[in-house]
């Protein structure tokens, strides 16, 4: 069964950092480009980086340019996102999803909260 | 990087039928023939229901079908059912990054 797990959220004050983890299984890692796609309590949907299967092309939407990394690791099967200089307008649903074109399947996402 | 643009909501009696739009540009749904269709239960993650403008991956109902006519793009569900109701996206492919429309609540009646 095809399954991605995402791991890392949580409460974090603004101006901090957290590292979202993506735990792919049940397909060829490698062969796949990857995304992180976000959403807002309320909001729609926000596509804020894309990494190819090799990891040669990159994109970040401009909301998050200059302050977020993504990366992967295809011997650990593994996706990542470093969030640096966090803001309350990060806070939301962070979901480690498949495709370029298209995206699926899709992580059950995990929570991050930018509060004081 | 503009969201595109769907309609709040839609809404129609079991067994009738809906029809949402999703309005791009040129750089992104008139573009490219990779539209892609989303539904979304509440609390739960995204399902792709259409891609590449008509196609359905497996397991979707034949009652869900996708289309697009230059820069709109357009989901119809027929024969509507409870189940169906939903949050719905579409999104589209636009070179270096994908772009999502701005979501259509679904309602059935």
């Amino acid at each position: 069964e095809v399954q991605l797990v995402e791991s890392g959220g949580g409460l974090v004050q603004p101006g901090g950092s957290l590292r979202l983890s993506c735990a792919a299984s049940g397909f060829t890692f490698s062969s796949y480009d990857m995304n992180w796609v976000r959403q807002a309590p309320g909001k729609g949907l926000e596509c804020i980086s894309y990494i190819s299967y090799s990891g040669s092309t990159i994109y970040y939407a401009d909301s998050v340019k200059g302050r977020f990394t993504i990366s992967r690791d295809n011997a650990k099967n593994s996706l990542y996102l470093q969030m640096n200089s966090l803001r309350a307008e990060d806070t939301a649903v962070y979901y480690c999803a498949r495709g370029q074109t298209s995206v699926d399947p899709w992580g059950q996402g995990t929570l991050v909260t930018v509060s004081s | 990087q503009s969201a595109l643009t769907q309609p709040p909501s839609a809404s129609g009696s079991p067994g009738q039928s809906v029809t949402i739009s999703c309005t791009g540009t040129s750089s992104d749904v008139g573009g490219y023939n990779y539209v892609s269709w989303y539904q979304q239960h509440p609390g739960k993650a995204p399902k792709l229901m259409i891609h590449e403008v008509s196609k359905r991956p497996s397991g979707v109902p034949d009652r869900f079908s996708g289309s697009k006519s230059g820069n709109t793009a357009s989901l119809t569900v027929s024969g509507l059912q409870a189940e169906d109701e939903a949050d719905y996206y579409c999104s589209s492919y636009a070179g270096s990054y994908k772009v999502f429309g701005t979501g259509t609540k679904v309602t059935v009646l």
